[in-house]
């Protein structure tokens, strides 16, 4: 039983690039989130999924997009990446309230 | 918004000691989630709390949903150096009940007495 886990670990992305954060979880849990860290701060939700086919905005969704197609798996898409789209970014999902963290990306965008 | 306050802010630690701290807010919570957070890794979750004056513990830890449900608090007793770390408090929000969201405090950061 891995938990959620999260690739890659780390990316430097140049300005106007664009890629795809991977999120699979194995505990079957229908609630998945994405957050982002910055330096020092604590965790903003980005994007959240109830279960596969549906998802909804969090407190910062500008700049990225998401898709859940299954149960395990919740993509985070960057289009047009910004510096201030720095940050680490972590995937957690949940079987309601006690939500389960993966390890993070950390992305670097210059 | 909702927002989760917690105090302090920061504090050293010396092996040995006990630690508190707590996490208020201006609403009542339902449930009272606590997190640690070791530097490069994603949150744990350490304890979870969903009945007013339940007091739960987790090896050293111990936490406290308040009576009032606009408080939690965490202890640790007899510190070890693996203790050092961000311990986030944790609750669902005025909506999310039913998507399962939270709203995080910014955290208490433990750090080892010089």
């Amino acid at each position: 039983n891995a938990g959620v886990t999260q690739t890659p670990k780390f990316r430097i992305l140049k300005i106007g690039q664009s890629m795809t954060l991977q999120c699979t979880q194995d505990m079957n849990h229908n609630y998945m989130y994405w957050y982002r860290q910055d330096p020092g701060m604590g965790l903003k939700l980005i994007y959240y999924s109830v279960g596969a086919g549906i998802t909804d905005k969090g407190e910062v969704p500008n700049g990225y997009n998401v898709s859940r197609s299954t149960t395990e798996d919740f993509p985070l898409r960057l289009e047009l990446a910004a510096p201030s789209q720095t940050s680490v970014y972590f995937c957690a999902s949940s079987p309601h309230y006690e939500q389960y963290f993966g390890p993070g990306t950390r992305l670097t965008v210059t | 918004g909702q927002q989760l306050n917690q105090s302090p802010q920061s504090m050293f630690i010396q092996e040995g000691e006990d630690v508190s701290m707590n996490c208020t807010s201006s609403s009542i919570f339902n449930t009272w989630l606590w997190y640690k957070q070791d530097p490069g890794e994603g949150p744990v979750l350490l304890i979870a709390l969903y009945k007013a004056g339940e007091l739960t513990s987790n090896g050293r830890l111990t936490a406290q949903f308040g009576i009032t449900r606009k408080d939690s608090f965490l202890n640790i007793s007899a510190s070890i150096p693996s203790d050092v770390g961000i311990y986030f408090c944790a609750g669902p929000g005025e909506d999310g009940g039913s998507q399962g969201n939270l709203i995080f405090g910014k955290g208490t950061k433990l750090s080892v007495k010089p």
